[in-house]
């Protein structure tokens, strides 16, 4: 079935450093979907995408649509404490069952 | 605009027995569907509802089911719990089909 592969698994950073993840999928998908859990919540989306290539940020979060639709990064420069979470991407598979497959999240820790 | 509402947020349960977890979608959203979030699996899909029809279902046993209301609110029931069981169960809704899914806080169900 369609997987996939969320790098790193986690990270630990100072504060102050730019942060970048990335997901890989041997499948084509027609959306990437990016979201953030904190402690205790459920995920909440940051930044959706729809055409292969296409860049957008929202603050200080920047992702891409990869050209091949089988992958997208996520940025976030200038870390500050409160980007601590659990990253996950998401995609949308290319059929009619609208299924969205997810990673297994990018934890990251910021060093003070 | 309320969010997606997910009650109850907590839950212990004995094994063996056997539970009802309740959501309710942003109000305007059609498609409610499930996940099961554990800490070495990340985020398993379950099943969606789409106007009270299930569209998709995971690879969970059929001690897990589901349904939808016409109010579009949906319950997920689990049978004959296993410790296995205890996980973060997250909803979370779209308006249509091909939208973007909002999650709820999830419920925390422990099973001893």
């Amino acid at each position: 079935g369609q997987q996939l592969n969320q790098s790193p698994q986690s990270m630990f950073i100072q504060e102050g450093e730019d942060v970048s993840m990335n997901c890989t999928s041997s499948s084509i998908f027609n959306t990437w979907l990016w979201y953030k859990q904190e402690p205790g919540e459920g995920p909440v989306l940051l930044i959706a995408l729809y055409k292969a290539g296409e860049l957008t940020s929202n603050g200080r979060l920047t992702a891409q649509f990869g050209i091949t639709r089988k992958d997208s990064f996520l940025n976030i420069s200038a870390s500050i404490p409160s980007d601590v979470g659990i990253y996950f991407c998401a995609g949308r598979v290319m059929n009619r069952d609208d299924k969205i497959i997810f990673g297994k999240g990018t934890r990251l820790h910021i060093l003070p | 605009k309320a969010g997606v509402t997910q009650t109850p947020r907590y839950l212990i349960k004995t094994r063996g027995q056997q539970v009802t977890l309740s959501c309710s979608p942003i109000s305007g959203h059609r498609s409610v569907s499930w996940y099961q979030q554990t800490p070495g699996q990340g985020l398993q899909f379950l099943f969606e509802y789409f106007s009270e029809t299930q569209r998709n279902k995971g690879n969970f046993p059929g001690r897990f089911s589901g349904r939808q209301f016409s109010n579009s609110r949906s319950e997920m029931n689990v049978s004959t719990l296993e410790l296995g069981d205890s996980a973060l169960y997250l909803c979370a809704s779209k308006r249509q089909m091909n939208t973007e899914a909002f999650f709820g806080q999830g419920t925390r169900l422990t099973v001893v």
